[in-house]
């Protein structure tokens, strides 16, 4: 079984500010991982995703988030937010266990990222 | 960018009645799945869905509940005999074999 835990459910900074958004996650087999936002009254998007490769991945709003398979962590970072970046961030991991099964998501408790003037 | 529709976007319904949550998937995707968010609580799964049948279900997924793909292109949701419990964002999502998941806006279901 996998699971996630996200450490802060609320995180308040000020604008220009850096961030972190803690995410551990375990599982007993190899996982991809992935950082969804979610904006009021909206649904899920993603952020980025850690499949292969490079233990740091990148969005395109300046978003970053580091694979750290000793510590099973995946934390996302930001060097600095804007007002817009205000909304709730979920990480979330799946399996590779390929098939008919292709890898449900389970989802952490969500942090909610406020970022103030 | 292709996207993912789900109707309607609120739905309200008394308890014990039927309710079908519908969702257009993306046409080359492989899987499927639904999701679920209870107001301040995380996003749990409910059922995968691969090759016109059930790959995977949560124990959420109980006999009140139903998936279905009837003609190629819509992906149904149905809650048999809804609950109280039951008011949730409920998440339609989708996936081609690389991990690239991509969610609908949602459906909010409210049991009353």
């Amino acid at each position: 079984a996998q699971s996630v835990t996200q450490l802060d459910s609320q995180v308040p900074v000020f604008e220009e500010a850096p961030v972190e958004l803690r995410c551990n996650y375990s599982s007993s087999v190899s996982v991809y991982l992935f950082w969804y936002v979610q904006y009021p009254n909206q649904g899920l998007q993603l952020l980025l995703k850690y499949l292969s490769g490079s233990t740091l991945v990148e969005s395109i709003n300046g978003f970053e988030a580091e694979f750290n398979k000793s510590q099973t962590s995946f934390h996302l970072r930001k060097p600095s937010v804007h007002i817009s970046d205000t909304a709730e961030y979920f990480c979330a991991v799946t399996s590779n266990a390929g098939g008919t099964s292709y890898g449900k998501l389970t989802f952490g408790q969500g942090t909610i990222l406020t970022v103030h003037p | 960018e292709p996207e993912v529709t789900q109707t309607p976007s609120h739905q309200v319904t008394q308890m014990g009645q039927e309710v079908i949550l519908r969702c257009v998937p993306i046409s080359n995707h492989l899987y499927f799945y639904w999701y679920r968010q209870i107001l301040g609580q995380k996003v749990e799964f409910l059922v995968s869905f691969y090759n016109n049948e059930i790959s995977e279900k949560s124990e959420i997924f109980d006999d009140q509940f139903s998936v279905e793909r009837p003609d190629g292109s819509n992906f149904t949701l149905k809650i048999r005999s809804t609950k109280l419990e039951d008011s949730a964002m409920y998440f339609c999502a989708g996936s081609e074999r690389n991990y690239g998941y991509t969610f609908g806006s949602g459906t909010r279901l409210t049991v009353v």
